[in-house]
């Protein structure tokens, strides 16, 4: 079985660019999650998804970023305009429901210069 | 707020010995508690999954406990070996929470 799917796997953008970041959960699991990994913080969640709908985005660092999940086998995470402290890497995770193990996509590592 | 601290940060160990990794959480009312290895540039493997009402699981070399009444949780790891060199993170949900709280991990390095 394919795991949790990230793309891209990495990306370097410039200072005020839209950057997208994509994943596709295992297949059959409900819930989705989308956290950040720095040196500095470890790793936070920014949001997560149950049945394709919002529950908890207060991890979400400003209106710059946005998540969205049309579907139950496909997520997106947008930032506009991208800034250098953005950089980081981002991880996607999935589980079979909500309080159950998650399992994580490779991440994309996000440098904006 | 729960916090997890991961205690040491870094590890090195030579290959056979057997080792002990800690993690500790503030409060103690958690729904499980989920062990990762996180090898370098790479994602997340999920190791190990205790639930609250646990007190330990095991995976071939891999022995996690849990005890929530201290708020302590260790992997244990028999005969240690060079492939067991990465950063292991552990994390917490809590009690009517679908989200984990991570630690910093533990940096663990075997040598031959």
């Amino acid at each position: 079985d394919a795991g949790v799917i990230q793309s891209p796997r990495h990306e370097v953008t410039e200072m005020g660019q839209e950057v997208t970041l994509r994943c596709k959960p295992i297949s059959g699991h409900n819930s989705l999650f989308w956290y950040r990994q720095t040196m500095m913080r470890g790793l936070e969640l920014l949001i997560y998804f149950n049945n394709n709908v919002p529950i908890d985005d207060s991890g979400m660092p400003e209106d710059r970023f946005s998540a969205k999940m049309p579907n139950a086998s496909f997520s997106t995470l947008k930032i506009q305009p991208s800034e250098p402290r953005d950089s980081a890497v981002y991880f996607c995770a999935s589980s079979a429901e909500e309080y159950n193990e998650q399992f994580f996509g490779p991440g994309t590592r996000l440098t904006v210069l | 707020k729960q916090e997890v601290t991961q205690i040491p940060a870094a590890l090195s160990v030579p290959e056979g010995e057997n080792l002990v990794l800690n993690c500790s959480f503030t409060d103690s009312a958690i729904y499980n508690l989920q062990w990762f290895r996180q090898d370098p540039g790479k994602g997340l493997t999920s190791l190990l999954l205790i639930q609250s009402s646990q007190r330990e699981q095991t995976s071939g070399r891999l022995n996690a406990s849990l005890d929530k009444s201290s708020g302590r949780s260790t992997l244990y790891i028999a005969a240690s070996q060079p492939g067991d060199s990465a950063t292991y993170l552990c994390a917490v949900r809590p009690s009517g929470y679908s989200t984990l709280t991570f630690g910093k991990g533990t940096m663990l390095l075997v040598s031959p």
